[in-house]
């Protein structure tokens, strides 16, 4: 079975310095990797995804991560954070049965800017 | 745009009491996902279902039931409600390309006295 680790509950930047949130998964072969944004009292939205190719993938909103197989490793990344960045981001794992993508969630990274 | 609502944004209800979930769909999507999310522990699927009438349990299936008698339309049951099932449900169906995205709805947040 797969899982996902998101080392930091919380993480605390000041605007406009760069951002990497770590993620790091189990999986038994190639995975397919989200990452997804949920602002308070919404749902998730997706940031950008990993299914196969080019290992730095781009997203929405400036967001950026890269697979790195070796590490088991889904990092993502922003050059710049802006104050509406301030919200809870999540890593998931997806893993395909009968049900098409089954995702595997992390606990979640909650991201602080401080002015 | 896809668009998944959830029946209400906030629930209170007391132990004991048979509750009910409803998530609509509107692109006629074949699969359906309610989840759990509790600080700390992410979401955590409660059961799926891949088409009408059709459903599996997922990881945390106990204290919950589900019906999908609509294509579009998949509910949650808590058939009676406990302190421990307050918490943060999400709804959400898999499209995209290649079916491999899936669409959360906004969520709703059922607190049990």
């Amino acid at each position: 079975a797969q899982s996902v680790t998101q080392p930091d509950i919380h993480i605390t930047v000041s605007e406009g310095a760069s951002l990497e949130l770590r993620c790091n998964y189990s999986y038994g072969a190639t995975p397919y990797l989200f990452w997804y944004v949920q602002s308070p009292g919404q749902g998730l939205q997706l940031l950008l995804k990993y299914f196969s190719g080019d290992t730095l993938v781009q997203g929405i909103k400036g967001f950026e991560a890269e697979f790195k197989r070796s590490q088991s490793s889904f990092n993502l990344r922003k050059p710049s954070v802006h104050w509406s960045d301030a919200v809870e981001y999540f890593c998931a794992v997806g893993a395909l049965n009968n049900a098409g993508n089954m995702l595997t969630f992390g606990g979640g990274t909650r991201l602080m800017v401080k002015p | 745009d896809v668009k998944v609502t959830q029946s209400s944004r906030y629930l209170v209800k007391r132990t004991g009491e048979k509750v009910f979930l409803e998530c609509v769909q509107d692109m006629d999507h074949e699969n359906m996902f309610w989840y759990r999310q509790d600080p700390g522990l992410g979401l955590r699927l409660i059961y799926f279902s891949y088409d009408v009438k059709m459903k599996e349990k997922g990881d945390i299936p106990e204290g919950y039931s589900v019906s999908r008698e609509k294509k579009e339309r998949f509910s949650l049951i808590l058939e009676s409600a406990s302190t421990n099932q307050t918490s943060m449900y999400l709804c959400a169906t898999l499209g995209g390309l290649a079916a491999n995205e899936q669409f959360f709805g906004p969520g709703t947040r059922l607190t049990v006295l």
